[in-house]
């Protein structure tokens, strides 16, 4: 199992949007329904912010959505805050029981 | 609220097992399916198995070979033993619930609980 691909870095100013992506296979992001995204600020533990492609928890903001195309998942986060600074990670069910992470993107505000 | 907190030794020597413990609070152990993932420094999180409050486990197919992760419901307790370190499995330990069982992901779809983390390190 490969790590799912995503950007080393994004960047944008405050109110503005910025979406990070998430490639995988035919084997995991493109076979199932079943991405989700976190969130982790240095020295805390990741944050679920998005399930199941695009579905959101509980007190995470709508500016925070998700989408899926084929083998590639993206997060989108409008109107971005200083807040909102911090390193995402993407996640896929894989097949037979088994979850494969992103790399990882770091999200800096202008 | 659930909480979850992961204790064990911070530093262990190479060739030899490391041992961790998640203690859940605030829910049953039961129902769900609960995991490890660790994140070696500066890098990124890496998925290394579940375990469900029956027994029945998983296990990434790279570490397949030296992972086993037991629970104890007795204790609300679920542990990691990863024998036959080196220095690259140094990292943070975190523990998480599965949740979303599906009829394809039997197991969950999202990690929604995490665990404050816990960091170590292989080294003589």
């Amino acid at each position: 199992q490969s790590a799912l691909t995503q950007p080393r870095s994004v960047s944008g100013s405050p109110g503005q949007s910025v979406t990070i992506s998430c490639t995988g296979t035919s084997s995991d992001v493109g076979d199932y329904n079943y991405v989700s995204w976190y969130q982790q600020h240095p020295g805390k533990a990741p944050k679920l912010m998005i399930y199941d492609v695009s579905k959101r928890p509980s007190g995470v903001p709508d500016r925070f959505s998700g989408s899926k195309s084929g083998n590639t998942a993206s997060l989108t986060i409008s109107g971005l805050q200083a807040e909102d600074e911090a390193d995402y990670y993407c996640c896929s069910y894989a097949g037979s029981y088994t979850y494969v992470f992103g790399n990882g993107t770091e999200v800096t505000v202008l | 609220q659930v909480q979850l907190q992961e204790s064990g030794p911070g530093l262990v020597k190479p060739s030899e097992t490391l041992s961790l413990t998640c203690t859940v609070s605030g829910g049953s152990i039961s129902s769900y399916y609960w995991s490890w993932i660790r994140q070696p420094p500066g890098k990124g999180l890496e998925w290394i198995g579940y375990i469900y409050y029956s027994g029945s486990s998983n296990y990434n197919s790279s570490l397949k070979s030296r992972v086993t992760i037991s629970v104890d419901t007795s204790k609300n307790q679920f542990s990691l033993k990863l024998n036959s370190v080196t220095a690259a499995d140094t990292a943070v330990y975190y523990c998480a619930r599965l949740a979303g069982a599906s009829r394809i992901a039997a197991a969950g779809t999202q990690f929604d609980y995490w665990g404050q983390g816990i960091l170590v390190t292989v080294s003589s």
